[in-house]
């Protein structure tokens, strides 16, 4: 049972803007930074967003992540057919003492 | 470009021990953390625990008692041992690397392996 919840679906079409939730908690979300990933179909999963909202080399500046208190997000500017993939949180918990991961969201482009 | 391979077998009996490698290419095994992560079929991901170049780890606290990651710097490889597995530990295994340099959870897993696929099954 994971301790990040997320929405398990979300979708939109090219060139909207889809937002992806993430609930946690005092322990996790609300004390330590977060991580998103990308997994397109079939593959690895590929680091979107690391420390809430900063994007490592290579990552358009279309994906933009946030965090207030224990909540993240997860926003998808201008949607790209490319970007349907499973999507993930993630981040320390100090009560578990390990990693957490979201329980991910399918986004589809239609 | 660093790149991560892991390797081992693909069908493991129940109640005995996984055994997979990671091997580093393209870069050092010095200076990072060391993660395995799995995706069990159609489910998310689930972190296993990692290992500090220096030799400390962490494990997921569910699987600590059947966990063991070790690393070998002189062949740039880490590797996961997981005892008595059941079906339940069928699943994708993959390896990534964390920079170290602040605590494991800011950089996130930055490099990844393609994952290797594990059934357990008699």
């Amino acid at each position: 049972q994971s301790m990040l919840t997320q929405p398990p679906s979300a979708s939109g079409t090219p060139g909207q803007r889809v937002t992806i939730s993430c609930f946690g908690s005092s322990s996790n979300i609300g004390s330590n930074t977060v991580n998103w990933y990308q997994q397109l179909p079939g593959t690895a999963p590929k680091l979107l967003i690391y420390s809430n909202n900063l994007r490592p080399s290579g990552v358009p500046d279309r994906f933009s992540g946030s965090k207030s208190g224990t909540s993240t997000s997860l926003a998808i500017s201008g949607l790209h057919s490319e970007d349907e993939a499973d999507y993930y949180c993630g981040t320390w918990d100090d009560s578990l003492n390990g990693f957490v991961f979201g329980t991910g969201t399918k986004v589809t482009v239609l | 470009q660093v790149k991560l391979q892991e390797s081992g077998p693909g069908l493991v009996k129940p109640s005995e021990t996984l055994s997979l490698t990671c091997t580093v290419s393209g870069g050092s095994i010095s200076d990072y953390y060391w993660t395995w992560i799995r995706q069990p079929p159609g489910k998310g991901l689930e972190w296993i625990g990692y290992m500090y170049y220096s030799g400390s780890t962490k494990y997921k606290p569910s699987l600590k008692s059947r966990v063991t990651i070790s690393l070998n710097t002189s062949k740039s490889q880490f590797s996961l041992k997981l005892s008595s597995v059941t079906a339940a530990d069928t699943a994708v295994y993959y390896c990534a690397r964390t920079r170290s340099d602040l605590p494991y959870y800011y950089y996130g897993m930055d490099v990844w392996g393609q994952g290797t696929t594990v059934t357990v099954s008699s």
